[in-house]
């Protein structure tokens, strides 16, 4: 089965300061890991995923088999940051299973 | 233009009717999904289409029948709405199944039933 756990559903920080959005899953074989980002009111937006190995926005996120972790990471949040953060996983079944988001809120 | 739209952005209908709610790609991709992201953001896939053939259909009730009368397009028909169906729905394609490189999202649609 694949399952994709966002432990928290809320995460706020000042602006400025690291941000971590944690993502941890559950799969069998060898899963393709995404984030995708819903800014309000809008529709999902592919951020990242693991197989590029990118850096978008200032976002980055490394693939952890041993933890099965696939977390979020920014040094220095930013306002426009504000937003539904989805990580989701893509195995064998033809279908990307989402995590339950979490929303981050940027402080000024 | 835009890639996948859905029609209409708002629903509002009453308990017991039927309604569609339309979707088209013009991204030449071979798969089309539709997941609901329910009041707790929760998004989960209910239907998903390969070339015009139903490739996943998740525990869906079956008052919820999708059709695509050709790859750029999957609609979803939902008869007798329930005050549970409120939720807001995505429609999504992508190149090949499964695969979250080149998922691309419609902007949602968000159905009220009173």
């Amino acid at each position: 089965a694949q399952r994709v756990t966002q432990p928290e559903k809320l995460l706020s920080v000042f602006k400025g300061a690291p941000v971590e959005l944690k993502c941890n899953y559950s799969y069998s074989g060898s899963p393709e890991l995404f984030w995708y980002v819903q800014y309000s009111r809008q529709r999902l937006q592919l951020l990242l995923r693991h197989i590029s190995r990118e850096s978008i926005k200032g976002f980055t996120a490394d693939l952890n088999k041993g933890e099965t972790s696939f977390h979020l990471k920014k040094p220095f949040a930013q306002e426009e940051d504000s937003a539904m953060y989805y990580c989701a996983l893509s195995g064998n079944g033809n279908k990307l299973v989402f995590g339950a988001g979490t929303i981050l809120r940027v402080k000024s | 233009d835009t890639a996948v739209s859905q029609t209409p952005k708002y629903l509002v209908t009453q308990m017991g009717n039927d309604k569609s709610i339309k979707c088209e790609q013009n991204l030449g991709h071979d798969t089309m999904y539709w997941y609901k992201q329910d009041s707790k953001k929760f998004l989960k896939i209910m239907f998903s289409y390969n070339n015009k053939e139903l490739i996943i259909n998740e525990t869906v009730p079956n008052r919820f029948s999708p059709k695509s009368p050709d790859k750029a397009h999957l609609n979803l028909h939902i008869n007798s709405l329930e005050l549970g169906d409120s939720a807001v729905y995505f429609c999504a394609s992508s190149r090949t199944p499964g695969t979250g490189v080149g998922y691309t999202f419609g902007s949602g649609t968000r159905l009220t039933v009173v």
